[in-house]
């Protein structure tokens, strides 16, 4: 059973400053995705990655398939930015597998 | 634009009163989901359909069930709905079981009083 885990679980930023949060996960994987929630929101679907990296915007997500990790960055936060943020894999069975998730907080 | 829309945005219900959540899609994507998710957890897969064929987790409980008429369309129905059960249920479509990727839909978020 692949075990998908985020850090850090709560995170502070001042407006402008650069983001990184981390995801790891246990067994091999078909995609991995990073999904974008704010407070009593529906989910949004930022990034899909086999490999390598992706950018749109300010954000930007890599993985690394032999160290089964990905970072999702965001560069010149905004308190717009301010949202749960979640890493979901889908295996074989081709089901999300969700991490923990990650809640930003970005003060002017 | 191409979407997956939720309605109600709230919905209150009575306690063991039935009650139906809506989902459609612009999409035309073949697989649909429901998830429940509760404050500050992750969403729970309650089952899917893959075009006609209904998909459900051992896990869910038989209060849930799910109609898909068409394509566009798919319902949550919570046949006697407890306390336990307010929480947000997402709704999700992907073409061909998340090879291209996913699209949510914003939600209802379900009060039983």
């Amino acid at each position: 059973k692949n075990e998908v885990e985020q850090s850090p679980q709560n995170l502070t930023a001042q407006e402008g400053e650069f983001i990184t949060i981390n995801c790891s996960y246990s067994v091999g994987i078909s995609a991995l995705h990073w999904l974008q929630q704010h407070p009593g929101g529906g989910i949004v679907s930022l990034f899909m990655l086999s490999s390598g990296k992706k950018k749109h915007g300010r954000l930007i997500a890599t993985i690394n398939i032999q160290e089964k990790h990905s970072s999702l960055h965001i560069t010149a936060s905004h308190p717009r930015d301010s949202a749960v943020y979640i890493c979901a894999t889908t295996g074989t069975a081709s089901k999300l597998t969700f991490g923990t998730g990650t809640r930003l907080q970005v003060t002017l | 634009d191409a979407m997956v829309i939720q309605n109600p945005r709230y919905q209150v219900t009575q306690f063991g009163k039935p009650v139906t959540l809506s989902c459609s899609q612009t999409l035309n994507h073949n697989v649909m989901y429901w998830y429940q998710q509760k404050s500050s957890q992750a969403p729970k897969l309650l089952f899917h359909y893959y075009d006609k064929d209904f998909n459900n987790e051992a896990d869910t409980p038989d209060n849930f069930q799910s109609r898909r008429p068409n394509t566009s369309f798919c319902f949550l129905d919570i046949r006697s709905p407890g306390l336990g059960d307010a929480a947000m249920y997402l709704c999700a479509t992907s073409r061909d079981h998340g090879l291209s990727g996913y699209t949510f839909g914003s939600g209802t978020r379900l009060t039983v009083v």
